[in-house]
């Protein structure tokens, strides 16, 4: 059974930051990793999408990485700001086709 | 145009009710999923549906049943509500393989 973990769980970091976000899956045999974004109280934002065919996934600020050799997926985010402030989830799609999340990180970006 | 589209967005209802909360995508994908999103904000899914045929059911109580009329629709019944099923519902639709999951606003379950 897919897990899925994320690390750290909370960061709160000043503006201007570039920010690595981690996530790691215990079963290599993935279609593809997804990164969402979620505003309290809201739904789920798609950031980037990798398909285990990829190595990364750039869209703007944001750069996605995989490996699936070592079970891992980051998340860099360049010159953070005040608006990046979210919860990132990251979600993992295995031999079900089901999306498995991890718990998320909580990012704070203060002025 | 909203691509997943839930409602309600809130409800609240008293233990031992009944509800329901649909769900409706546009995209013209096969696959339907409900998932629970609990106090901790840990997403899990319910259920999934690929062309209107169940695939998976994560041991979800049978309290909770998903019917899907067609493929763009996939509503979710709870019966005899209790109070540990307040939490946050999401819908979400893809391709199977290789394509963007996509998620509904989510609806905001309270029973009291």
């Amino acid at each position: 059974k897919q897990e899925v973990t994320q690390i750290p769980a909370a960061l709160s970091v000043p503006e201007g930051e570039n920010l690595v976000l981690n996530c790691s899956f215990t079963d290599s045999a993935i279609y593809n990793l997804q990164w969402f974004r979620q505003d309290p109280g809201k739904g789920l934002t798609s950031l980037l999408l990798i398909q285990s065919s990829q190595r990364e996934q750039t869209s703007g600020r944001l750069n996605a990485s995989l490996d699936k050799s070592s079970g891992r997926s980051t998340l860099y985010i360049a010159a953070s700001q005040p608006g990046d402030s979210a919860t990132y989830l990251c979600a993992a799609s295995g031999g079900s086709y089901i999306p498995t999340f991890g718990r998320g990180t909580s990012l704070i970006v203060h002025p | 145009d909203t691509a997943v589209s839930q409602t309600p967005k809130y409800l609240v209802t008293q233990m031992g009710n009944d509800k329901s909360i649909k769900c409706e995508q546009n995209l013209g994908h096969d696959t339907m999923y409900w998932y629970k999103q609990d106090s901790k904000k840990f997403l899990k899914i319910m259920f999934s549906y690929n062309n209107k045929e169940l695939i998976i059911n994560e041991t979800v109580p049978n309290r909770f049943s998903p019917k899907s009329p067609d493929k763009a629709h996939l509503n979710l019944h709870i019966n005899s509500l209790e109070l540990g099923d307040s939490a946050v519902y999401f819908c979400a639709s893809s391709q199977v393989v290789n394509t963007e999951a996509f998620f509904g606003q989510g609806t905001r379950l309270t029973v009291v």
